[in-house]
């Protein structure tokens, strides 16, 4: 596989349950990100992590917590969800983060998550 | 902070009218202008990179344009298959900053 592969495409869950978003980039990529996307809105920035290291947390509420075990793999574990937080969850991934590159940033297709 | 403007909100045009997107944008060293395309329910698709005023990259129907505050996306005769939500996004202060995006809809 190439590219950047998210799962599951689509999720919904109630909000005392627990799930995680999975993330994978087959790029080389040592930067990994999560965005959310919502309608009318920018893209807005989660969490960066370059080469494992989290570098950027943009003040997202505890109930997401990332993880990032190595530079290929991302999650983002989702518990005590409010229906606020159902968006577009989008992964994406670069050479690093300290650089945009020719190519920004390469993007999964995302997951639809729906807190009911 | 960073700012990226985008214009129209949409635009819905006939097979074969050309017409411009715009995007507006304040920056402190621009680094690198994106355009994006996005297809409902996937994730944005890279289309081109500029990186300083008055550079032109051009793709098919495409053509993108940069001066120092803003940046255009040509459309010339665009097709039904061109309909997706364009998005702008500005690399400045090592991170990408996004528009809300422009949603075009080519009607046959």
């Amino acid at each position: 596989e190439t590219g950047v592969t998210q799962t599951p495409r689509h999720l919904v869950m109630g909000m005392t349950n627990k799930k995680s978003l999975k993330c994978e980039q087959h790029l080389g990529h040592n930067a990994m990100y999560w965005y959310k996307q919502s309608a009318k809105k920018p893209l807005e920035l989660m969490f960066v992590y370059n080469f494992k290291e989290q570098t950027e947390n943009n003040s997202v509420p505890s109930r997401f917590s990332p993880e990032c075990p190595n530079s290929s793999h991302l999650f983002l574990h989702l518990h005590t969800l409010q229906p606020e937080d159902s968006a577009l969850y989008l992964c994406a991934s670069s050479q690093d983060s300290g650089t945009g590159g020719n190519y920004g940033y390469t993007f999964g297709s995302g997951t639809r998550l729906t807190v009911v | 902070e960073d700012q990226v403007t985008q214009s129209p909100e949409a635009l819905r045009l006939q097979e074969g009218e050309s017409s411009s997107l715009n995007c507006s944008y304040t920056v402190s060293g621009l680094r690198g202008l994106f355009w994006y395309r996005q297809d409902p329910g996937k994730g944005p698709e890279f289309l081109f990179t500029l990186y300083s005023a008055g550079e032109e990259k051009e793709k098919e129907r495409l053509k993108a344009t940069l001066t120092k505050k803003e940046s255009f996306l040509h459309i010339t005769a665009p097709k039904p298959e061109d309909s997706a939500t364009y998005l702008c996004a500005v690399w400045g202060n090592y991170k990408l900053t996004f528009g809300k995006g422009t949603l075009l809809t080519v009607n046959p």
